[in-house]
């Protein structure tokens, strides 16, 4: 069956430097992938996504990785900011089917 | 634009009660999605509705839990005789008419405490 999951549940950064969170995920037909940011008492929010057909996508100080390969999908966050802690889920979709969400890392910035 | 709605934020109910939550999706969205999120845990898919029809219901339980999404008026989530394990995070997506492959707007979510 599908499932998503996160190699590191928690991640803690000195400000300023990079995060990167990873995903590995099961379902090879999975056509659409996207990071949402959680802050505390609040929904997900949208953060970047990337379709299949894609290896590499950015936004602004964000960067989504995706190797189909090994099914590996990655989020960088460059100079991370204190603003940035949250928790951050990966989510797959398949070919417009309900998406698939993993269990989340929760980011932690360091003054 | 208004973005998703949900009301009421927080709510406590009685085991044996029903709670009713309800979601307006954005301006334009005609796709609607519900999930669950326990403490510390990531969000898990119950059901996806469009205007007048379930599209997709597997993982909503079968019994005491119901959704629908009107002509008119928000979504709604029904949980009938609720007990403590419905305590939870609801959650409430809309995507656009391009259907369930394209991004999905969260709402803030609504509370339910179980006592």
């Amino acid at each position: 069956g599908e499932s998503v999951g996160l190699h590191l549940p928690t991640l803690s950064v000195q400000e300023g430097d990079n995060s990167i969170i990873n995903c590995a995920y099961s379902n090879s037909a999975s056509d659409y992938f996207i990071w949402y940011k959680q802050e505390s008492g609040k929904g997900p929010q949208f953060i970047i996504d990337i379709r299949s057909n894609m290896d590499k996508r950015q936004g602004q100080r964000v960067t989504v990785l995706l190797n189909k390969t090994v099914k590996h999908l990655s989020l960088q966050i460059a100079a991370t900011q204190p603003g940035d802690s949250a928790v951050y889920f990966c989510a797959e979709n398949n070919y417009g089917q309900n998406f698939v969400f993993g269990p989340g890392t929760r980011l932690s910035v360091l003054p | 634009n208004a973005g998703v709605m949900q009301n009421p934020r927080h709510l406590v109910r009685r085991r044996g009660q029903e709670a009713r939550l309800r979601c307006s999706p954005m301006k334009g969205h005609s796709h609607v999605y519900w999930y669950r999120q326990l403490p510390e845990e990531g969000l898990k898919f119950m059901v996806y509705l469009q205007k007048e029809n379930i599209i997709d219901e597997s993982g909503m339980p079968k019994e005491r839990f119901s959704a629908e999404f009107p002509k008119e008026g928000p979504s709604i989530l029904r949980i009938q005789q609720v007990v403590r394990g419905d305590s939870a995070a609801y959650f409430c997506a809309s995507s656009p008419e391009q259907g369930a492959s394209g991004e999905q707007y969260f709402g803030p979510g609504t509370r339910l405490t179980v006592t």
